[in-house]
Formats: C-alpha cells, sequence, structure tokens
C-alpha cells in the first residue's frame, strides 16, 4: 500500500503570497494532520481534520486553514506568506477514534521556502 | 497546557554504546507517549508508543521506552548503538481526548564509530 503522499515537494514563494499544500492519506485513514517544523525545532500541531471536519487545531493565526475532501485528501492554505511561514510541512494520517491512542503515519513532507 | 521537553538537544554516544535520550511530560493526565525518529530530508516514522497496557514499551530497531508516572517521564534506550541510528529523535504526546499532539524540540543522535 502506498503510504501517506504529498505535493509539491519543493516550493518557493514570496512574502504575501497564499499557497496551497496537498496530502493524500493511507487508503483507509480517515483522519489527516497538519504540522509546521521550523528548522531545527520539533514539529507543531496545526490541524487535525476528521470525516471531512475540523477536530482540533492548534495556536496558528487564521491565515492558516484546512479542508478535508470526501476522498479524505485534504489541503492545506496559507494567506499573506511571511518569512517566518518558512518550514517543512508535514501530513499524517491516521485511523483516528476519539478517546483512544492512535498512531499517524507522515509524509515527506513539503518544504515551503518564503523570499 | 500539555508539554514535552526533551533534554539535550544533542546526544553523542559511541557505537556500541547505550543510548538513552530523555523525554519529560507535563500533565495532569497522563498523555498517550510516542517517540519517532527523523532521517534526513523525511517524514517521522514510530518507533513505539506508550498504551498503558505496559509500561516498558519495546519498539523497532531495539529501542525501548519505560513509563514513569510518578518522574513524568518516557526515557528511550537502546543497549547498543549502531551508526544507522544517527538522526533526529521526537517524543511527542497525544492529549486523551486525542485532538491535540505535542512533540518535543527534539534530539539529535551522533554515533561515532
Amino acid at each position: 500500500d502506498a503510504g501517506v503522499t504529498q505535493s509539491p515537494t519543493h516550493l518557493i514563494k514570496t512574502r504575501g503570497q497564499h499557497v496551497t499544500l496537498r496530502c493524500s492519506p493511507i487508503s483507509g485513514h480517515k483522519s489527516v494532520s497538519w504540522y509546521q517544523q521550523v528548522l531545527g525545532q520539533g514539529p507543531q500541531f496545526i490541524f487535525q481534520y476528521y470525516e471531512k471536519e475540523e477536530r482540533g487545531r492548534g495556536n496558528f493565526p487564521d491565515r492558516f486553514s484546512a479542508r478535508q475532501f470526501p476522498n479524505y485528501s485534504s489541503e492545506l492554505n496559507v494567506n499573506a506568506l511571511l518569512l517566518g511561514d518558512s518550514a517543512l510541512y508535514l501530513c499524517a494520517s491516521s485511523l483516528f477514534t476519539s478517546g483512544t491512542i492512535y498512531e499517524q503515519y507522515f509524509g515527506p513532507g513539503t518544504r515551503l521556502t518564503v523570499t | 497546557a500539555q508539554s514535552v521537553t526533551q533534554l539535550g538537544s544533542h546526544v553523542s554516544v559511541s557505537e556500541g554504546a547505550l543510548v538513552l535520550l530523555r523525554c519529560n511530560y507535563s500533565s495532569s493526565v497522563p498523555p498517550y507517549l510516542f517517540w519517532y525518529v527523523q532521517y534526513p530530508n523525511q517524514g517521522l516514522q514510530l518507533l513505539l508508543k506508550y498504551t498503558s497496557a505496559a509500561t516498558l514499551v519495546k519498539g523497532i530497531n531495539g529501542f525501548e521506552a519505560e513509563f514513569k508516572k510518578s518522574e513524568t517521564s518516557f526515557h528511550l534506550t537502546k543497549p547498543s548503538a549502531h551508526m544507522s541510528d544517527a538522526a533526529e529523535y521526537f517524543c511527542a504526546a497525544q492529549t486523551p481526548t486525542g485532538n491535540q499532539f505535542y512533540f518535543g524540540t527534539g534530539t539529535s543522535l551522533t554515533v561515532i564509530p
């Protein structure tokens, strides 16, 4: 089975622009989470989606938004890009069940550079 | 709020020596705990997870971790380091509700031949 896939692999944008990152979960997984990993730091939780609904949100500004589609793939959108948004954006999928532990499977990430 | 602290951003060990990577969590309610490994330019791979079934958890590649509630710790160990263990290691916590996930800042492990 294919793992979590993300596109594009790399992206260069200019300050003020908008970006859309895409993620396809493992077949059968209905939950997708997004993380931002700034160089030299641990991943920071941005969003979790399950069955097309937002189930969790980290401490990120409203410039960050996401959605999940009926096929469980997901998009992360970032508006009005800042230099500080430069990071590796990771997507993870899981068989999420509220109140229980669940394993997350991570994709290789999208490297976003804002100039 | 939940947080995860990893003591030591860089750890160096000789090949064949014991690996010990430290992780402490803060919460009145013990969360679910994980260790992940990240190789350069790759995503994260799950090493092991604590599910409350047993305090000593065995994972892949010979790693294990012990959950100690009294110390709010979940340290990662491996008896004998291999060169291939050189990577970035992250401790992470999932809230019991499952809708929040917290990572530590990571520990870079170097294995010296």
